[in-house]
């Protein structure tokens, strides 16, 4: 079963805005992180957030965590077309195990 | 580096026939995974191996299901007999550890049971 839930599902925008993607877990995580999925493609890592961060930055992303809410938020700056993926987050408790969100499907207008 | 490796990317099969699907992880990785992704049940985890030894099977789904890892540099996920319900995109995915626990994922097997 899914540990984590996204918000919104699906989300249209126009290039050059800002997309923001939430992330709600369950259970106590060590750090959380967020994947991009391209269609027909496998994952890929963009960020990692450990639970004693509160923000963390990588090019035109930013990541925020609370773990009192147990939520996290993904914000892509000046969107592209390129950006327009599948986007999960993914709860890192113990071990190696990641417990992934239903993820967001983002698309990225011209 | 090549990446996560998987093989068939593509299988198309018939109901009841056996199906093994292949991996090899990043060299030096020593975690491996094996996911499945429907557009119902999102992207599920079915086993994973540390070491090579199989930690978390409580997502395998049925006795169907069988994962191996005979040694690091290779595992297979074998459904025996297959159905349709199990048609599905097949991920491995491989990871070194230890505090940054990011996972390296494979082109996936699409798997279509007929």
């Amino acid at each position: 079963s899914q540990q984590g839930e996204e918000d919104p599902q699906a989300l249209s925008i126009q290039e050059g805005e800002n997309a923001t993607m939430n992330c709600s877990y369950k259970t106590s995580i060590n750090n959380l992180q967020w994947y991009r999925q391209n269609s027909g493609r496998g994952l890929v890592h963009l960020i990692l957030i450990r639970s004693n961060e509160r923000e963390k930055h990588s090019g035109r992303l930013r990541v925020t965590l609370d773990t009192s809410k147990k939520s996290s938020s993904l914000l892509i700056t000046a969107s592209r077309a390129a950006d327009t993926a599948s986007y999960f987050c993914a709860g890192a408790g113990g071990g190696n195990k990641l417990t992934f969100g239903t993820g967001t499907q983002l698309k990225v207008e011209l | 580096d090549a990446g996560v490796i998987q093989s068939p990317r593509h299988e198309v099969t018939e109901m009841g026939q056996e199906v093994t699907l292949r991996c090899k992880p990043i060299s030096g990785h020593n975690s491996l995974f094996w996911y499945r992704q429907t557009m119902m049940r999102g992207l599920e985890l079915l086993i994973y191996f540390n070491n090579n030894v199989p930690i978390d099977d409580s997502g395998m789904p049925e006795d169907r299901f069988s994962a191996k890892m005979p040694n690091a540099s290779f595992s297979t996920l074998k459904i025996q007999p297959s159905e349709p319900r199990d048609s599905a995109v097949y991920f491995c995915a491989s990871s070194s550890g230890g505090s940054n626990n990011e996972q390296f994922f494979g082109p996936g097997t699409r798997l279509t049971v007929l």
